[in-house]
C-alpha cells in the first residue's frame, strides 16, 4: 500500500466553482501535514501546512483527521490560476525528517 | 532573497556520460534531498542528508551519487549506470526544528540520448 494516496483527477470545474480534494496516508505515526502546489514542468510549492484544528488561508481550507489518517483541501470560488496539479504530503521523523508525496490530485478550472 | 538554485535549468547529454546537477541553498537548512520526477508522476526519492558529510540512500539511489562537503551545498551526479536518467530532477532542503516544512529549487530537467 502507498503511504499517501490521493485521486489523480483530473478534476474539472467551472470558474467560481468550490472543489475539494481529498488524501489518505496509512502511517498512523506520521506527523506533519502539507498541501503543494505543482505547475506544469515547474517545482512543488508550499501551499499551507495543515494543523490538526484545520486551517484556513484566503480561499483555502485546510482539515486533518488523525482517526482516520485523512487529509482534505477545500478550494472556494475557483479562479483561473488555481489550475494546478495538488500535491498531498506527510512527514515522518523516526531517525529522519521524511517525506512522502502523493502522486498529486489534477485541478483544471474553466471559464 | 533566501531559497534554493538549482543549475542548469535544461541539459543534454549522450549516453555514456556522467553528468553533475548543482543544488545550494542558503536558508541555513541541514536537511537536503534529491527527488526524481518522471511524466505524471510522483516524486521519487533519490538521496538525503541530514548533516555536513552524512547522507543516506533514498528509495532509488542506483545509479546516482551525491557529496555533503558544505552545509548549503548537495550535488547530485548522474552516472552512467543509471538506466533510464532523461527525467526532471528536483533538490529541496528543510529545517530539522520548528515547521519541518519543505522547500524545493527550480529544478534541472536532463535529457540523456
Amino acid at each position: 500500500r502507498k503511504e499517501v494516496e490521493q485521486d489523480p483527477g483530473p478534476f474539472n470545474v467551472p470558474e467560481g466553482a468550490t472543489v475539494a480534494f481529498n488524501c489518505t496516508y496509512s502511517n498512523s505515526a506520521s506527523q506533519s501535514f502539507f498541501w503543494y502546489r505543482q505547475d506544469c514542468r515547474k517545482e512543488p510549492k508550499l501551499l499551507m501546512s495543515v494543523y490538526s484544528s484545520g486551517n484556513e488561508d484566503g480561499r483555502f481550507t485546510a482539515q486533518l483527521n488523525r482517526a482516520s489518517q485523512y487529509i482534505s483541501l477545500l478550494i472556494r470560488d475557483s479562479k483561473l490560476s488555481d489550475s494546478a496539479t495538488y500535491l498531498c504530503v506527510v512527514n515522518r521523523m523516526n531517525n529522519f525528517n521524511k517525506f512522502y508525496f502523493g502522486s498529486g490530485t489534477k485541478l483544471n478550472v474553466k471559464p | 532573497d533566501g531559497g534554493i538554485t538549482q543549475s542548469p535549468k535544461y541539459l543534454f547529454r549522450k549516453e555514456g556520460q556522467n553528468v553533475t546537477l548543482s543544488c545550494e541553498q542558503n536558508l541555513n537548512h541541514d536537511a537536503m534531498y534529491w527527488y526524481r520526477q518522471d511524466p505524471g508522476q510522483g516524486l521519487r526519492l533519490i538521496y538525503y542528508s541530514q548533516i555536513v558529510n552524512d547522507f543516506q540512500k533514498g528509495d532509488i539511489a542506483e545509479g546516482y551519487s551525491v557529496s555533503r562537503e558544505k552545509k548549503e551545498s548537495f550535488p547530485l551526479t548522474v552516472t552512467s549506470a543509471q538506466k533510464n536518467p532523461t527525467a526532471f530532477y528536483l533538490c529541496a532542503s528543510s529545517s530539522s526544528t520548528g515547521s519541518y516544512e519543505q522547500y524545493f529549487g527550480p529544478g534541472t530537467r536532463l535529457t540523456v540520448t
